[in-house]
């Protein structure tokens, strides 16, 4: 079992709608989480970090952590043909000194 | 945040030949790290590096091949040495900063 895991997509939604993207991990002791987006040819950039159970925004970007079921959640409202990418999960473990990539979800957003 | 410059953006080299990618941030930063992302996949960490130190390369990844260097708070490169095919990808430095990990812009290296 991978310690970070996605679902590779691609995941298709129309312009407008919400994009759910999902990440699970298997340290349960993981105490910091990250939502990165990567555009083609290019390298990732930070959207979210969350490090408390519940969900934090930041304009049309929702992340949701659930620690209890290990599982954290990036919500776009109003996604935009722009929002295509592949999107990483990223978890820090317990310790602090590893910081492990899932395999990413690419997302497409359709006009 | 950081600013972090690396280059070359992007080469293509010969078979057996090595090539050197440096990286520059635009602050002092403790840790410098280097991924590999090969086509269509996802971050692999190749190695951490700290100033005044050897790298400490992850399971999969020998000096030999991938030596680093280190010589101040700001600057790393990266050696990717005896180039074959299959070491087509995109290499990455990355740094962190308050807990949060920033990536260059990446090299993108092919290798005939």
């Amino acid at each position: 079992q991978k310690e970070v895991e996605q679902n590779s997509g691609p995941l298709s939604v129309p312009e407008g709608a919400i994009a759910s993207l999902n990440c699970t991990y298997s340290d349960r002791g993981s105490q910091s989480f990250f939502w990165y987006r990567q555009y083609s040819g290019k390298s990732p950039e930070l959207i979210m970090f969350i490090y408390s159970n519940g969900d934090k925004e930041d304009g049309r970007f929702t992340a949701q952590l659930n620690k209890a079921s290990q599982y954290v959640s990036l919500l776009i409202r109003d996604s935009q043909p722009s929002d295509s990418a592949t999107y990483l999960c990223a978890v820090r473990n317990n310790a602090g000194n590893m910081l492990t990539f899932g395999g990413g979800t690419r997302l497409m957003v359709k006009p | 945040s950081a600013v972090i410059s690396q280059k070359p953006s992007r080469d293509i080299c010969q078979r057996g030949t090595s090539l050197t990618i440096q990286c520059q941030v635009d602050s002092q930063v403790t840790m410098m790290f280097w991924y590999r992302q090969q086509p269509g996949q996802s971050l692999t960490l190749i190695a951490t590096a700290n100033q005044g130190s050897e790298a400490t390369y992850e399971s999969g990844f020998v000096i030999d091949k991938f030596p680093i260097s280190r010589p101040n708070l700001t600057f790393s490169t990266l050696t990717v040495s005896n180039m074959s095919p299959e070491d087509s990808s995109i290499y990455l430095c990355s740094v962190e900063v308050t807990g949060i990990r920033f990536f260059g812009s990446g090299t993108q290296l092919s290798v005939l």
